[in-house]
């Protein structure tokens, strides 16, 4: 049973427009939510984080939004870039190193 | 710091051949995690360690695969005898405490190919 879902398995975007990618969740013990983003050929690397006790967190272009009630958050691109062409990876954890991941959207930003 | 390393980066084997996968940690991580990515399931946790101890193996998907951890910076992950679904790329990650959000540090992957 997959506890972290991403439902969209692509997303295309114009440059210069908001990217929205979402990720939902089934366990209200998470306490962190993160966001990895993946390029070919390369691993994951963290792009940034939100904790349960927050609904908004901020870094340069990068916000995600948590809503707790709804077990639902977003990661918000704006605005897009070409670079930003990747796999997003939303990702949980309940009080433990462990991640949960879910199974990625596929973002291209087209110019 | 050369962030975790993998090796190989392409295995090409055939079925019924072992298959070991090689990982090293970034100095002074203490956590380290195995994880297999496919189309179907995306990132799947197979087992990790904490101080060279297995904490969780729940997604070790059978006997035919184990890990080892013999010291504090370097980990294996083997397959034996390997068969055609576990072709996937495998990745492993560190991790160190005081993070504050649980942030894993990825090595390359290694991409298995098995005949």
């Amino acid at each position: 049973d997959q506890q972290v879902k991403q439902n969209s398995p692509s997303l295309s975007v114009q440059e210069g427009r908001i990217s929205i990618l979402n990720c939902d969740y089934t366990n209200s013990m998470f306490d962190y939510f993160l966001w990895y983003k993946k390029y070919p050929a390369e691993g994951p690397t963290f792009l940034i984080s939100i904790s349960s006790i927050k609904d908004k967190n901020e870094d340069g272009r990068f916000t995600v939004f948590l809503n707790k009630s709804a077990k639902h958050l977003s990661l918000h691109i704006v605005p897009s870039q070409p670079g930003d062409s990747a796999v997003y990876f939303c990702a949980a954890s309940e009080d433990t190193d462990k991640l949960i991941f879910g199974t990625g959207t596929r973002l291209q930003v087209f110019p | 710091d050369a962030g975790v390393i993998q090796s190989p980066r392409h295995e090409v084997t055939e079925m019924g051949q072992e298959v070991t996968l090689r990982c090293k940690l970034i100095s002074g991580h203490n956590s380290l995690f195995w994880y297999r990515q496919t189309m179907m399931r995306g990132l799947e946790l197979l087992i990790y360690f904490n101080n060279n101890v297995p904490i969780d193996d729940s997604g070790m998907p059978e006997d035919r695969f184990s890990a080892k951890m013999p010291n504090a910076s370097f980990s294996t992950l083997k397959i034996q005898p390997s068969e055609p679904r576990d072709s996937a790329v495998y990745f492993c990650a560190s991790s160190f405490p005081g993070t504050g959000n649980n942030e894993q540090f990825f090595g390359p992957g290694t991409r298995l190919t098995v005949l």
